[in-house]
């Protein structure tokens, strides 16, 4: 696709739902990265992918929070068991071939808010 | 403390005016990246360097890294470049990670 698309943007949920985000990255990018962005803040890396591979999980706050790309294409992030200190905006971004030296290319993200 | 620090946190300029935003990390890098988010939310990514000096039209980034220090410059300053500029580090070690600052929020009137 032209950018790196997510949905949906808002989600409103009920303390204890289980909630599902999707991105879909840049067609040509191999690595897709999860971030988690509080008000006011700035983003904060969950987890990435390189393919359907899952390198580096570290930035997962709890086992409530997973992510999976089993194509190497669409990624979702599930959090399960929501909590009100989930909310927050959660930002996808994609890079071609991923290292340090990379642009990472973000989507318009899908803000949480969880009641 | 954060790995990642930017100053000011708020900076308020006049039209015209040159802007200069600063970025300090502790920890080892291979790039450092400035990015912009917009008031709508969105995030494009300005700048990414390892090195010396960046210029794309009224922007330019310069990065020291023995001093372990970037800036972000704005000439011309213009309220559409009202938004808040973040400072991003990728680390070194092979890691794939963003380490981000908190921002600037710049907001320029007219």
């Amino acid at each position: 696709g032209a950018g790196v698309s997510q949905s949906p943007r808002y989600k409103v949920t009920k303390r204890g739902q289980d909630v599902t985000l999707r991105c879909d990255p840049i067609s040509s990018h191999a690595t897709l990265y999860w971030y988690q962005q509080a008000l006011g803040q700035g983003p904060e890396f969950l987890t990435y992918f390189n393919y359907e591979a899952q390198p580096d999980k570290s930035g997962l706050p709890s086992d409530r929070f997973s992510a999976e790309r089993p194509e190497g294409s669409i990624s979702t992030l599930t959090i399960q068991r929501t909590e009100q200190r989930d909310s927050a905006m959660y930002r996808c971004a994609s890079s071609l071939d991923g290292g340090g030296f990379e642009t990472q290319y973000f989507g318009p993200g899908t803000r949480l808010l969880v009641l | 403390k954060n790995e990642v620090e930017q100053s000011p946190q708020n900076l308020t300029a006049q039209e015209g005016e040159f802007i200069t935003i600063n970025c300090s990390y502790s920890v080892g890098i291979s790039a450092l990246h400035w990015l912009q988010q917009h008031p709508g939310g969105g995030i494009v990514s300005l700048f990414m360097l390892s090195s010396g000096k960046k210029k794309h039209g009224r922007l330019i980034a310069t990065i020291n890294i023995q001093e372990k220090h970037s800036s972000l410059h704005i000439t011309a300053s213009h309220p559409r470049d009202s938004a808040v500029y973040i400072c991003a580090v990728s680390t070194q070690g092979g890691s794939e990670k963003l380490v981000f600052g908190k921002g600037t929020k710049l907001t320029v009137n007219p």
